[in-house]
């Protein structure tokens, strides 16, 4: 079946640093992507989103890439801030179907220090 | 636009009892999703709706579990005779298709604990 894999956390950077999440997915049809954040104590926001192969979304610094051939959409910023702080959700939804339900990977939690 | 509201945030229950969740979606939005989330996990599916149509129920929504959307507009999920395993967060989502885009997006949250 449809199934989302993300690196494990916790994440432990310094401000300014470069972040990488990495996720990569497993569908049978053509999934759009998306990374969604959780801020403590809130619910889940979308963070950014790419329906096709070689799109990029991108959204507050954030930047990730739908690769087709590496079945990835790994999640990038090149300068983290504390108010980054967050647990970050990788996730799929193949169009076309019944539904349009989001499968979710376990969740990575980011943590910047000063 | 208000965005999607849960009512209530939290709620606190004894085993057996029943309880029951309402999802309000942004106005405009057709579709609506129920998932359910786990301390550690990503939110798990658990139900949707196109209109005031149940279209689609996950398998971990047992006979205990029902939810409607009577009037296509806000949702209840009713949880009959609690269980501690049902202890979780209870995540509702709408979105409207666009295309071949279909955004989802998410309310608070109820948080339901089980003692």
């Amino acid at each position: 079946g449809d199934s989302v894999t993300q690196m494990e956390g916790p994440v432990t950077l310094s401000e300014e640093a470069f972040l990488t999440i990495n996720c990569t997915y497993t569908a049978t049809g053509y999934p759009s992507l998306f990374w969604y954040v959780q801020y403590p104590g809130e619910g889940l926001q979308l963070l950014l989103k790419a329906t096709k192969a070689d799109d990029k979304g991108s959204n507050k610094g954030f930047e990730a890439t739908y690769r087709k051939e590496t079945t990835s959409f790994h999640l990038e910023k090149g300068s983290v801030q504390v108010s980054d702080s967050a647990v970050y959700f990788c996730a799929l939804s193949v169009i076309g179907g019944a539904t349009n339900k989001l499968i979710f990977g376990t969740g990575t939690l980011l943590a910047v220090q000063p | 636009d208000t965005g999607v509201s849960q009512d209530p945030r939290h709620k606190i229950t004894k085993r057996g009892q029943n309880v029951t969740f309402r999802c309000d979606p942004i106005s405009e939005h057709n579709r609506l999703y129920w998932y359910r989330q786990t301390l550690g996990q990503g939110p798990e599916f658990l139900t949707y709706f196109q209109n005031e149509a149940q279209l689609e129920k996950s398998r971990l929504l047992s006979d205990r579990f029902s939810a409607e959307r009577p009037k296509g507009s806000f949702s209840t999920l009713e949880i009959q005779r609690t269980e501690q395993g049902d202890s979780a967060m209870y995540l509702c989502a709408s979105s409207s298709v666009q295309g071949l885009s279909d955004t989802q997006y998410f309310g608070p949250g109820t948080r339901l604990t089980v003692l």
